[in-house]
């Protein structure tokens, strides 16, 4: 079993849903990330949290620390949203991946 | 400031060759990290450093070598190449501090194929 799960796989939505990212880990850690991956692959940090909730305009990630979750949500989603969203959990010298949620959104 | 740089963006090895990526960054980040990226898994980690002089092994640093002379740069040596390391590669960088590592910046990522 990875020690980072991600779900669903795969997303499709329709341009203004909300959509929800789920990420579960298995292992201690003392920070949780949220990467977005562009389709021509650049891959920039949305979020690092450690505790509680962060919004950062329509994005809203939320680490639950003692059920080992996390969530990562977009309102009104939009075409330009499409990416890979990537979770990854980490201590002071190394972070573990979960494979990515590919999101489609559609006009 | 430019961010965390990689070359080459793109390379071809035959097998048994070797090469060096580079990194580099200009925000003075003590960490210094290279992942690789497969298809259907997740970024995995090959080498990391906690700043000039010391470096370690990730999950999957078999057959490359790193070495962190400087704070900037921190290049990964292919020393025979394989086509098991045909992959994409990326190189990043984040402060690191509190017992947690902060806000990662990548590379653009070096596509390699080895034939």
């Amino acid at each position: 079993k990875n020690e980072v799960e991600q779900s669903p796989q795969n997303l499709t939505a329709q341009e203004g849903e909300f959509i929800t990212i789920n990420c579960s880990y298995s292992v201690g850690i003392s920070a949780l990330h949220w990467l977005q991956q562009h389709p021509g692959g650049g891959i920039v940090s949305l979020f690092m949290l450690s505790s509680g909730k962060k919004k950062h305009g329509r994005l809203i990630a939320t680490i639950n620390i003692q059920e080992k979750h996390s969530s990562l949500h977009i309102t009104a989603s939009h075409p330009r949203d499409s990416a890979v969203y990537i979770c990854a959990v980490g201590n002071t010298d190394k972070l573990i991946f979960g494979t990515g949620t590919r999101l489609q959104v559609f006009p | 400031n430019a961010g965390v740089t990689q070359t080459p963006k793109f390379q071809v090895l035959k097998t048994g060759q070797s090469m060096t990526l580079q990194c580099a960054q200009d925000m003075n980040h003590e960490y210094m990290s290279w992942y690789r990226q497969d298809p259907g898994m997740g970024l995995r980690l090959i080498h990391y450093s906690v700043g000039a002089g010391i470096t370690d092994q990730g999950e999957v640093p078999n057959g490359y070598n790193v070495s962190r002379s400087t704070t900037e740069d921190f290049p990964l040596r292919l020393l025979s190449a394989a086509p098991s390391q045909t992959s994409v590669y990326f190189c990043a960088s984040s402060y690191a501090g509190q017992g947690a590592l902060y806000e990662q910046y990548f590379g653009p990522g070096t596509r390699l194929t080895v034939t």
